[in-house]
């Protein structure tokens, strides 16, 4: 069970195309998703969170109007990164966890990535 | 915000080895999660361990809360092992339950 799928796995695209990640989970409920970045042999810096149906709260330093996200259901949450050009090239990451209330936090269940590279 | 530390950061095994990795983290945490990376960039769950030990397999992890770490232990080490193994904490307070990551032990194993 808690099996998150994340699409496309990898990107190439010219600089100025707009590309849209999407993370769902599959056999569960997620109230919260999670995105990441990991540039190479680096570990994962969380960008923003997305709660079901509300504004996604993000990162200090994490552009809002580049890193666009939506989560319109409690089983899809999508990153679109716009205007792309090559520095944003990255491993982006996602995550779902499911809120059993009274403070109890649940784990994270992580997607398999998608490699994106800005030409 | 809180701060976690691993180590060491690289360690070089012969196959059948044992090893144990170490993260230690700054403040109280009510959430705490182990992960290998392998080198296609998944990121495999292995331990949710806010507390107390856990075994699956050639794998146990133990969280002492109180004393601010945890420790995984990997017994009999095969090369699949290798990739990068990562620690995450959340905080209490505040709301959805972030994680942040330590940096990481790189582990290769030889055959």
């Amino acid at each position: 069970g808690a099996v998150v799928s994340q699409h496309p796995s990898w990107v190439i695209c010219k600089s100025g195309t707009s590309v849209k990640i999407e993370c769902r989970s599959l056999d569960f409920q997620a109230t919260t998703m999670f995105w990441y970045r990991q540039f190479p042999k680096q570990s994962l810096m969380l960008m923003a969170t997305s709660n079901e149906g509300s504004k996604a709260t993000y990162e200090q330093g994490v552009e809002k109007d580049k890193f666009l996200i939506n989560h319109a259901s409690l089983t899809l949450s999508t990153l679109t990164v716009t205007s792309a050009h090559p520095e944003d090239s990255s491993f982006y990451i996602c995550s779902a966890t499911r809120d059993l209330g009274q403070g109890n936090p649940q784990p994270q269940h992580f997607g398999d990535g998608t490699r994106l590279s800005i030409l | 915000g809180i701060q976690v530390e691993q180590s060491p950061p690289d360690l070089i095994l012969q196959e059948g080895a044992n090893s144990t990795l170490r993260c230690n983290f700054s403040d109280s945490v009510n959430n705490l999660q182990w992960f290998h990376q392998n080198p296609w960039g998944q990121l495999i769950n292995l331990f949710y361990i806010p507390s107390g030990t856990k075994q699956n397999g050639r794998l146990s992890a133990t969280t002492v809360a109180t004393e601010r770490y945890s420790l995984l232990y990997i017994s009999s080490s095969q090369t699949t092992d290798s990739g990068v193994y990562f620690c995450a904490v959340g905080a209490p307070g505040g709301s959805n339950y972030k994680l942040t990551f330590g940096k990481g032990t790189l582990l290769t194993v030889n055959p």
